[in-house]
């Protein structure tokens, strides 16, 4: 069984301002680990996503994210953020092991940039 | 190339009523999989289909069922409704099997079907 937990619902920040999304886990086998963003009215898109390799994954519009093993993390950071990044964004995990894909959503994390 | 289509983006039904959505996938792509989102529960997967056979499934009841034809145009149906089944249903699409084994394709998801039971 997967959790996924991200500990903040809201982030307000201001435009040009760097930001961080957090994001733990809890698997009893390995995961794969993916950040989506979901703009109003929306789908979702895919802005990263963590298989294997170098744990600093870069992803689209200026994001990237950190694999943190011993820690469960996989915190989403952008430098400098802009108006149009405000979104609700969402983190998820799939067992890497098998192909069995079953993946596990985060509550969502609503990023909200001011002027 | 055209992204994913949803149909009907909105639609309102009475409990006990059956629905039926429709996805139609990016072309080319041979998986189409399906999402419900609602505020209670977030973000839940439904199931994946690939080639016409259902290959992944979600923790939903039996009501909650899908198809797909041969065109990798997908179809779910949900039977009996129930006031809880009020959702935002998302359908991606990916060029492979969205869980292959190592890997996991890129999905591209439509902009859902907005389903409200009275």
């Amino acid at each position: 069984a997967q959790s996924v937990t991200q500990l903040d619902s809201q982030v307000p920040v201001f435009e040009e301002a760097p930001v961080e999304l957090r994001c733990n886990y809890s698997s009893s086998v390995s995961v794969y680990l993916f950040w989506y963003v979901q703009y109003p009215n929306q789908g979702l898109q895919l802005l990263l996503k963590y298989l294997s390799g170098s744990t600093l994954v870069k992803g689209i519009n200026g994001f990237e994210a950190e694999f943190n093993k011993s820690q469960t993390s996989f915190h989403l950071r952008k430098p400098s953020v802009h108006i149009s990044d405000t979104a609700e964004y969402f983190c998820a995990v799939t067992p890497a092991s098998g192909g069995s894909y079953i993946p596990t959503f985060g509550r969502g994390t609503s990023l909200i940039v001011h002027p | 190339k055209a992204g994913v289509t949803q149909t009907p983006r909105y639609l309102i039904k009475t409990r006990g009523q059956q629905v039926t959505l429709s996805c139609s996938p990016i072309s080319g792509h041979r998986s189409v999989s399906w999402y419900q989102q609602t505020p209670g529960q977030g973000l839940q997967f439904l199931f994946e289909y690939f080639s016409e056979t259902q290959r992944n499934k979600g923790n939903f009841p039996g009501r909650f069922s899908g198809r797909q034809f041969s065109n990798s145009r997908s179809e779910m149906n949900v039977s009996t409704l129930e006031l809880g089944d009020s959702a935002l249903y998302l359908c991606a699409s990916s060029l492979g099997l969205a869980g292959g084994k190592g890997s996991r394709e890129t999905q591209y998801f439509g902009p859902g079907t907005r389903l409200l039971v009275l």
